[in-house]
């Protein structure tokens, strides 16, 4: 059972450069979401998207735009990444709303922004 | 706005021992209280969802309480093994409005003693 795949692993960036880091589901979920992780700040939220086409700001949406493919991928993009941005980013996904189902967790990306 | 608090932030525990891991949340109109564990380099896992009309939910050595009119929950773990030995993180739903944000505390990061 692969479940929520991230890639890549890890990345290195030089300031203002971009890239997008891809997630893709195979449990038929519909609601998948991206967050960043840091250490003091505990995991934030930066978008979701309740069902395929559609995608809502989370916590800290600034400097990333997203994408729903299809049902099973959401994608992550940094158009212009900033040293803020080095963080470990997880992609999840719930059957439903995540306020009332259990999350599946990716295994994450390690992002460094020189 | 819902904040979710877990101390402490580190716990060793001796092989073998029962211990309890606290986790208390500001505003008690929850729908339900989740537990997870993070592994290092890994992504959450869900451990057990505990909805707002129950009191515990078990599964195997963890069992998880939840008391909405003090804003706490606990989670129990009995015979604990070096495997047990993880981040443990419990998150609320964000009920302040309609978007689908659940609020994680920092985690308790335990350390199981051989």
């Amino acid at each position: 059972n692969a479940g929520v795949t991230q890639t890549p692993k890890f990345q290195v960036l030089k300031t203002g450069q971009s890239m997008t880091l891809q997630c893709a589901q195979d449990m038929n979920h519909n609601s998948m979401y991206w967050y960043r992780q840091d250490p003091g700040m505990g995991l934030r939220l930066i978008y979701y998207s309740a069902s395929e086409g559609t995608t809502d700001k989370g916590e800290v949406p600034n400097g990333y735009n997203v994408s729903r493919l299809n049902k099973r991928e959401f994608s992550l993009r940094l158009e212009s990444a900033a040293p803020s941005q080095t963080s470990v980013y997880f992609c999840a996904s719930s059957e439903g709303p995540q306020r009332i189902q259990p999350q599946h967790f990716g295994d994450g990306t390690r992002l460094s922004i020189l | 706005k819902q904040e979710v608090t877990q101390i402490p932030a580190a716990l060793s525990v001796p092989e073998g021992e029962n211990l309890v891991l606290n986790c208390s949340f500001t505003d008690s109109a929850i729908y339900n209280l989740q537990w997870f564990r993070q592994d290092p380099g890994k992504g959450l896992t869900s451990l057990l969802l505990i909805q707002s009309s129950q009191r515990e939910q078990t599964s195997g050595r963890l069992n998880a309480s939840l008391d909405k009119s003090s804003g706490r929950s606990t989670l129990y773990i009995a015979a604990s093994q070096p495997g047990d030995s993880a981040t443990y993180l419990c998150a609320v739903p964000e009920l302040m409005n309609r978007d689908d944000k659940i609020i994680f505390g920092k985690g308790t990061r335990l350390h199981i003693l051989p």
